[in-house]
């Protein structure tokens, strides 16, 4: 069955353009999950959507940092702005179980490496 | 979250089990163990999650010790395939995932 996709694959852009992210989540996943992965780091909680609840936004670094999740489905992840700190791999994640429930498991898809120059 | 030690790195042969340890000493009672693990370029891929009693699925065995301090999760029969970032994550059932540095596994054929 077809996973988490997302668009583009790399994305290179110039500091102070704007950049969209998209990730199609896994058909009939109620949670979806934005993260990234800057070289040689670990992965950092970015964003979570599940259902129709308010997202949690707790992990956006800065105000340049937007997401939205149109009918419960696609998602965007807008970067206002881009500075050379911003370049990394952005991972977008889905899942069927809601949070609270007895363990999950996330979807991750392959991710969209930005460089911003 | 309790804080997870892992080894950096480890080789194994192909064919062979690969065991790989996992401390997390600090671990609450209501904390899960979960490995994820990375292949090169590509997003983490979720293998296998625990609570108190020993888990296996197609993929992997996670075994937890009885006093839930560590685990070592077990590849059966390694395959080159199986050369990834190993990541052991200790939460209770919650959404943000963190990764620390992982175990890096190298099959060799």
């Amino acid at each position: 069955g077809a996973g988490v996709s997302q668009s583009p694959s790399n994305k290179v852009t110039e500091k102070g353009k704007d950049v969209e992210l998209r990730c199609d989540p896994i058909s009939g996943h109620t949670a979806l999950y934005w993260y990234r992965q800057s070289l040689g780091q670990g992965l950092e909680f970015l964003i979570y959507f599940q259902g129709n609840s308010a997202p949690d936004k707790s992990g956006l670094p800065s105000d340049r940092f937007s997401a939205e999740r149109t009918g419960g489905s696609v998602s965007t992840l807008t970067i206002q702005r881009t500075q050379q700190e911003d370049s990394a791999v952005y991972l977008c994640a889905s899942s069927l179980k809601i949070a609270g429930a007895s363990g999950y498991e996330q979807f991750f898809g392959p991710g969209t490496r930005l460089t911003v120059l | 979250d309790a804080k997870t030690t892992q080894p950096t790195s480890m080789d194994c042969a192909e064919g062979r089990a690969a065991n790989l340890p996992c401390n997390h000493s600090t671990i609450s009672g209501n904390e899960y163990v979960y490995w994820y693990r990375q292949i090169h370029s590509q997003g983490p891929q979720y293998i296998i999650h625990g609570l108190k009693n020993n888990e296996t699925n197609e993929m992997a065995s996670l075994i937890i010790t009885e006093d839930r301090k560590s685990s070592t999760l077990i590849l059966p029969h390694a395959t080159l395939r199986d050369t990834a970032v190993y990541y052991c994550i200790v939460k209770v059932s919650d959404y943000k995932l963190s990764f620390g540095a992982g175990t890096t596994v190298t099959v060799r054929a």
